[in-house]
């Protein structure tokens, strides 16, 4: 299948400070890619939709000027969370789709874990 | 508001039983189903994709759907202590931008 990879896994951050994660898509082209937030024991929360060339779209709730997404090439995205806080910490998981194939699936990273001090 | 619903268990079963993993969505839109399987601290990995009413088989796993009942489900043969892991029900909607909406997650645990 297609491969995903994000990175860093681990980060460690203090309070106040921005963390950037890159997700890149290594064999395929991916004009959209998908960023989740995922807190212990919850489900994945899809934070924004990351196109390539132009604003990402995001869900309600989620804090545009906070959460910068950048889709600069097909296949790379950025995230970055901005002046981040203890209740940023959480698991960030980007994901695209394949361009080969039809089946719809998405293909996540490893997921960045983020700790804000 | 699209939702996918999961029993978040844990569900617990012998080792070489079968396990059922049951997901229920309420948009009678939706088009493509799957199922995800997450190990602690991981991100999800794709086990099966279904869109057409009825089974499909991949190996020791089984994806059941049916439009009707907007019911999936995910059979797993001859478990193994190895698929102790959280799965997660996906589904997707024409219009959508790939984008998938997610259950919670079913824990699975498989007794040796």
């Amino acid at each position: 299948g297609a491969v995903v990879s994000q990175h860093p896994s681990w980060v460690i951050c203090k309070s106040g400070t921005s963390v950037k994660i890159e997700c890149r898509s290594l064999d395929f082209q991916a004009t959209t890619m998908f960023w989740y937030r995922q807190f212990p024991k919850q489900s994945l929360m899809l934070m924004a939709t990351s196109n390539e060339g132009s604003k990402a779209t995001y869900e309600q709730g989620v804090e545009k000027d906070k959460f910068l997404i950048n889709h600069a090439s097909l296949t790379l995205s950025t995230l970055t969370v901005t002046s981040a806080h203890p209740e940023d910490s959480s698991f960030y998981i980007c994901s695209a789709r394949g361009r080969a194939g039809s089946t719809g699936e998405l293909f996540f990273g490893e997921g960045s874990r983020l700790t804000v001090l | 508001q699209k939702e996918v619903e999961q029993n978040s268990g844990p569900l617990s079963v012998p080792e070489g039983a079968i396990a059922s993993l049951n997901c229920t969505y309420s948009d009678r839109g939706s088009q493509s189903f799957f199922w995800y399987r997450q190990y602690s601290g991981k991100s999800p990995e794709l086990i099966m994709f279904i869109y057409s009413n009825g089974d499909k088989e991949d190996g020791r796993f089984t994806a059941q759907l049916n439009k009707a009942s907007q019911y999936v489900s995910l059979l797993i043969r001859d478990s193994q202590p190895s698929d102790s892991a959280t799965y997660l029900c996906a589904v997707s909607h024409r219009g959508s931008q790939g984008n998938l909406i997610f259950g919670k997650g079913t824990k699975l645990s498989v007794k040796p």
